[in-house]
């Protein structure tokens, strides 16, 4: 089955700063990569995704990357504010008859003042 | 407004009594599915359900079990816990042959086995 790896697994930055987190997955039918956001005590929420047919989307201050070449993508977050400290995750989906994402390990994001 | 609902919130039992956590969605979607959430080990899914009297394994099904008696509702039942089973569970449903869009979670609920 599908297997999707999730680095780093905690990342600190200064607000104001860059911050990506990077995924590998490993079946090449996989053809939907959402990215998640889960802020403490609440359950994941989706805040971008990409289809295999694109390269690259972004919305404000967030944006994914996929290279289906070396099957991994990114996600990258510019000009963090404090309100970005939470848990991401990735996640991969082939689609077709079946719904199910199947999850990376998770990234703790801290945005530092 | 459109939301998935989980019960209880918190949960903390003993081993071997057995308990119901319950999962209710308000937007008409056939698919929900029930995932586990532990530190380094991300989300895996427990068991989902494609309709009504459809149910299947997903990744880690042992020592639980579902049911989806009505299209709103998909309770996860462990007969027997475990303190393996000591974990952060999230319902989660969606609209059929998304392949994964429009995901929607509940809030969670945190069980633990003593």
């Amino acid at each position: 089955g599908e297997n999707v790896e999730q680095h780093p697994s905690t990342l600190s930055v200064q607000e104001g700063d860059s911050a990506v987190i990077k995924c590998t997955y490993s079946d090449s039918a996989s053809n939907y990569f959402p990215w998640y956001k889960q802020e403490l005590g609440k359950g994941p929420q989706l805040i971008i995704d990409i289809r295999s047919n694109v390269g690259e989307k972004k919305d404000q201050r967030i944006a994914v990357t996929l290279n289906k070449t070396a099957k991994h993508f990114s996600l990258h977050i510019t000009e963090t504010q404090p309100e970005d400290s939470a848990v991401y995750f990735c996640a991969a989906s082939k689609g077709g008859g079946g719904n199910k994402l199947t999850f990376g390990t998770g990234t703790q994001l801290k945005v530092e003042l | 407004e459109a939301q998935v609902t989980q019960n209880p919130r918190y949960l903390i039992t003993v081993t071997g009594k057995k308990l119901t956590v319950t999962c209710s969605q308000n937007m008409n979607h056939e698919y929900m599915s029930w995932y586990r959430q532990d530190p380094g080990l991300g989300l895996r899914q427990i068991y989902y359900s494609m309709n009504v009297e459809v149910t299947d394994k997903g990744d880690v099904p042992e020592g639980y079990k579902v049911s989806r008696k009505e299209k709103r509702n998909f309770p996860l039942i462990l007969e027997s816990p475990s303190p393996n089973q000591t974990s952060l569970y999230f319902c989660a449903s969606s609209p059929p042959d998304r392949g994964g869009y429009g995901y929607t979670f509940g809030s969670g609920t945190r069980l633990t086995v003593v």
